[in-house]
């Protein structure tokens, strides 16, 4: 299974944008990238996902390299909601759609 | 829809006991995931089904875990017998497999303690 690579922490001010790379050097043509996010307490949620070209939908908007070997998952304006673990996630639908989760980014945000 | 509904959300049990823990996924669903989640492992899966066929159950840790889905509306994750390193949050998932890419939904979670 191809792995994704992601900072630990990231901190963010409210109202300011935030970027949250990840690193897939390994993946292949047929895998999508999917974002997910965990608040605490609480299952993951889904946030975005794309192939090749970048997406936007009301929560976030992805940025998907030409290489396809790294992606950034932008949150044009964090909110103290915002704080959660961010994972991005290479999905095989060529395996039922399994989703297999790497350590995240947990992300703060300070008012 | 109520989307996926896991139950019970907390369970205590004691070592040895066998636990059922139960996963409602979201009608029309057809693929159906079982994660563990703890602070050591992070999230790991342990089994997926599509048309409520087992596909890859490699992520199950060992002969005490078993899963079934007898239908499209139910599924069960069976520990016997417990011990407390299964002490975890259980996390089931469903989506829909079609031609596109599609989310997958997440319950609220089992909290499993075993003492």
């Amino acid at each position: 299974d191809a792995k994704t690579t992601q900072p630990n922490s990231m901190e963010s001010n409210e109202e300011e944008p935030v970027h949250l790379p990840c690193n897939h050097s390994t993946i292949s043509g047929t895998d999508y990238i999917h974002w997910y996010r965990q608040l605490p307490s609480q299952g993951p949620e889904y946030v975005i996902h794309g192939l090749t070209s970048n997406v936007n939908n009301r929560m976030a908007s992805l940025a998907i390299a030409e290489d396809r070997k790294s992606s950034t998952l932008i949150l044009h304006r964090a909110t103290l909601r915002d704080a959660a673990v961010y994972y991005c996630i290479l999905c095989y639908y060529n395996q039922g759609g399994k989703l297999i989760f790497g350590q995240g980014t947990e992300l703060s945000v300070k008012p | 829809d109520a989307g996926v509904i896991q139950s019970p959300r907390h369970e205590v049990t004691e070592m040895g006991q066998e636990v059922t823990l139960r996963c409602k996924p979201i009608s029309g669903h057809n693929s159906l995931f079982w994660y563990r989640q703890t602070m050591m492992r992070g999230l790991e899966l342990l089994i997926y089904f599509n048309n409520n066929v087992p596909i890859d159950d490699s992520g199950m840790p060992e002969d005490r875990f078993s899963a079934k889905m007898p239908n499209a509306s139910f599924s069960t994750l069976k520990i016997q017998p417990s011990e407390p390193r299964d002490s975890a949050v259980y996390f089931c998932a469903s989506t829909i497999i079609t031609g596109t890419n599609t989310e997958a939904f997440f319950g609220q979670g089992t909290r499993l303690t075993v003492v």
